[in-house]
């Protein structure tokens, strides 16, 4: 079956723009959780939707927001960017809800480059 | 504080150089420790789940093992195409918590 997909793979925007990144979870799986990776930070955790609620959020602030449609799939939007947003970000799949504590498969990550 | 350490953070190593990986882990109730391998330009891949100190996990030429402190990730014989970063990572409060990665360079 597919895996998980995530549009688009690389994006440029410069400071002060906003961004919105998509991504389709494996079919039949219901939650999706985003990760954003640096070399610095590593893989940190964003925020985790299962059937169109915000279920779990990491550390970040509220320029980094997101949400579930009905068919499961998550867009996550960053708003102002800073030169620090420049990140790989992943979001994964899982069949339920607590991803933390599930199998996960992960999509190939969207790079974006904040100029 | 919940932390996730692993150690080296990188390992050259010869075709055949069996060699371990190390993963540190001070989480307050424990569910579960798991391990993914990722390569450049893509997603992390999910390898194991252990959930119980004295557990193993066999794949291919990778072995996870846990105790109530560390898990390690024993790769036997390795060939360069175990070449890749290993993160191992636990739950913590509801979300995930991954440590640094070992980046692993297996020579023909």
């Amino acid at each position: 079956k597919a895996g998980v997909t995530q549009t688009p793979r690389y994006l440029i925007k410069t400071r002060g723009q906003q961004v919105t990144l998509s991504c389709s979870p494996i079919s039949g799986h219901r939650s999706v959780s985003w990760y954003q990776q640096t070399p610095g930070q590593g893989l940190q955790f964003l925020f985790e939707y299962f059937s169109e609620t915000q279920r779990n959020k990491g550390n970040f602030p509220g320029r980094f927001s997101g949400r579930q449609f009905s068919n499961s799939r998550s867009e996550m939007n960053v708003s102002t960017l800073e030169l620090g947003d420049s990140a790989l970000y992943l979001c994964a799949s899982s069949l339920s809800v607590g991803g933390a504590y599930n199998e996960q498969f992960f999509g190939p990550g969207t790079r974006l480059t904040v100029l | 504080e919940d932390q996730v350490t692993q150690s080296p953070e990188a390992l050259r190593l010869q075709e055949g150089e069996s060699s371990s990986l190390n993963c540190s882990y001070t989480v307050s109730g424990l569910r579960g420790l798991f391990w993914y391998r990722q390569d450049p330009g893509k997603g992390p891949e999910f390898l194991f789940t252990l959930y119980s100190a004295g557990e193993e996990k066999e794949k291919e030429r990778l072995k996870a093992t846990l105790t109530k402190k560390e898990s390690f990730l024993h790769i036997t014989a390795p060939k360069p195409e175990d070449s890749a970063t290993y993160l191992c990572a636990a739950p913590t409060g509801n979300k995930l918590t991954f440590g640094g990665g070992t980046r692993v360079l297996v020579k023909p």
